[in-house]
């Protein structure tokens, strides 16, 4: 079945580091990939997108790579904010749009000033 | 700005109550989703909807949860009878027709079964 594997957190980080944060994934055909940012007391909200291989999705200075030769889709950003702190979710789809998610476990990320 | 909205935000209950969980999708949207949040399994689908009609309800235990769309402005997921294991953060979603891939999710009811 389809899955999604992304790095354990939380990761804390330093206000302008720079944040990586991985996702590889494991889907039958072309699946579209996803991040999802969670911020504390709120529900899931899309950071990102990307639905064909090559994509590069970016939001917000976050940028993803739907990498099909490596099934991986890793969250970066050249210079976080505190504002940044929250949980972030991979996830893809397999079919097309407005069909159920499979995410991964979240990363939480906190970033200090 | 069009939200999702659910009642209630947080919900503790005894072992054994009815619980019931109410969902308004955004105006429009058509395809509505549940999924629940716990530490150990993360986020996962437990049904979703389109038109009003379910599409998949298998990650649902049957013989105790059940979801229906009374009308296209509202979703209820409801348990009968609760258990602890129940307790949870239970997500609504919603979305448009088959080419739009954004979920707009609710901001959970947290259920906590004693």
């Amino acid at each position: 079945g389809n899955s999604v594997t992304q790095m354990e957190g939380p990761v804390t980080l330093s206000e302008e580091a720079f944040l990586t944060i991985n996702c590889t994934y494991t889907a039958t055909g072309y699946p579209s990939l996803f991040w999802y940012v969670q911020y504390p007391g709120e529900g899931l909200q899309l950071l990102l997108k990307a639905t064909k291989a090559d994509d590069k999705g970016s939001n917000k200075g976050f940028e993803a790579t739907y990498r099909k030769e490596t099934t991986s889709f890793h969250l970066e950003k050249g210079s976080v904010q505190v504002s940044d702190s929250a949980v972030y979710f991979c996830a893809l789809t397999s079919n097309s749009g407005n069909t159920p998610l499979v995410f991964g476990k979240g990363t939480r990320l906190s970033v200090i000033a | 700005d069009a939200r999702v909205t659910q009642t209630p935000r947080h919900k503790v209950t005894e072992m054994g109550q009815e619980v019931t969980m109410r969902c308004q999708p955004i105006l429009g949207h058509n395809t509505v989703f549940w999924y629940r949040q716990t530490m150990m399994q993360g986020l996962e689908l437990l049904a979703y909807f389109r038109n009003r009609a379910p599409l998949d309800d298998s990650g649902m235990p049957k013989d105790r949860f059940s979801a229906e769309m009374p009308d296209a402005t509202l979703a209820t997921l409801k348990i009968q009878p609760s258990e602890p294991r129940d307790s949870a953060v239970y997500f609504c979603a919603s979305g448009w027709g088959t080419e739009s891939y954004e979920q707009y999710f609710g901001p959970g009811t947290r259920l906590t079964v004693t």
